[in-house]
């Protein structure tokens, strides 16, 4: 697999504490929203997404907030572990548009 | 990922020459695209299909083209490569638009010297 090295912010945490990613989008169109993870040497991978008719959606861990009055989307991860060190981005899109884009990204790294 | 995969993994090649990237697909998902990703910019859209012959141009087309003759098949040709396309390519593909995300292929270094 491949990976690029970054030039990201990166929020650092202890292992066994709660995790924050944020992401701010600019397109208020924008109805569709996912969060990507992506480890050293791999292609993104699919976590969790959410439509705009929501605020909240849980899975596993995790949990995707959306604020759409000040375009701002977030990712909570419960219970950070060290397989959770990777590189997260937020992606977003609307009916209008055939494909994603993507944000920055954000590198969280776990401490133990 | 399982039912992607992309081809070659890393790739050293002269500027001005011609350079294809293949993307193989098991899943006969309809929504195929070709991102770059590069230090600073994440992820930018270079090419997606909709279906066989159905292509369309994303935010950083120029350089590239595109084929796509059968559903498990896409291809993105730099038909003269330059530096400036130094990138990690990953190959993306999704049952339908705007549903369930993307699975992604592992990517292909490509190094233009």
């Amino acid at each position: 697999g491949e990976s690029v090295g970054l030039h990201l912010p990166t929020l650092s945490v202890q292992e066994g504490d709660n995790s924050i990613i944020n992401c701010a989008y600019s397109n208020s169109a924008s109805d569709y929203f996912i969060w990507y993870k992506q480890e050293s040497g791999k292609g993104p991978q699919f976590i969790i997404d959410i439509r705009s008719n929501m605020d909240k959606r849980q899975g596993q861990r995790v949990t995707v907030l959306l604020n759409k009055t000040v375009k701002h989307l977030s990712l909570q991860i419960a219970a950070t572990q060290p397989g959770d060190s990777a590189v997260y981005f937020c992606a977003e899109t609307d009916t209008g548009r055939r494909a994603l884009t993507f944000g920055s990204g954000t590198r969280l790294q776990v401490q133990p | 990922d399982a039912g992607i995969t992309q081809s070659p993994r890393h790739k050293v090649t002269e500027t001005g020459t011609p350079v294809t990237l293949r993307c193989h697909q098991t899943e006969n998902h309809r929504y195929m695209y070709w991102y770059r990703q590069d230090p600073g910019h994440g992820l930018r859209l270079i090419h997606y299909s909709y279906g066989v012959k159905d292509t369309d141009k994303g935010e950083v087309s120029d350089g590239y083209s595109v084929s796509r003759s059968k559903t498990e098949d896409f291809l993105l040709t730099l038909e003269s490569a330059t530096s400036s396309q130094t990138s990690v390519y990953f190959c993306a593909i999704s049952e339908g638009q705007n549903i369930g995300g993307y699975t992604f292929g592992s990517g292909t270094r490509l190094t233009v010297v």
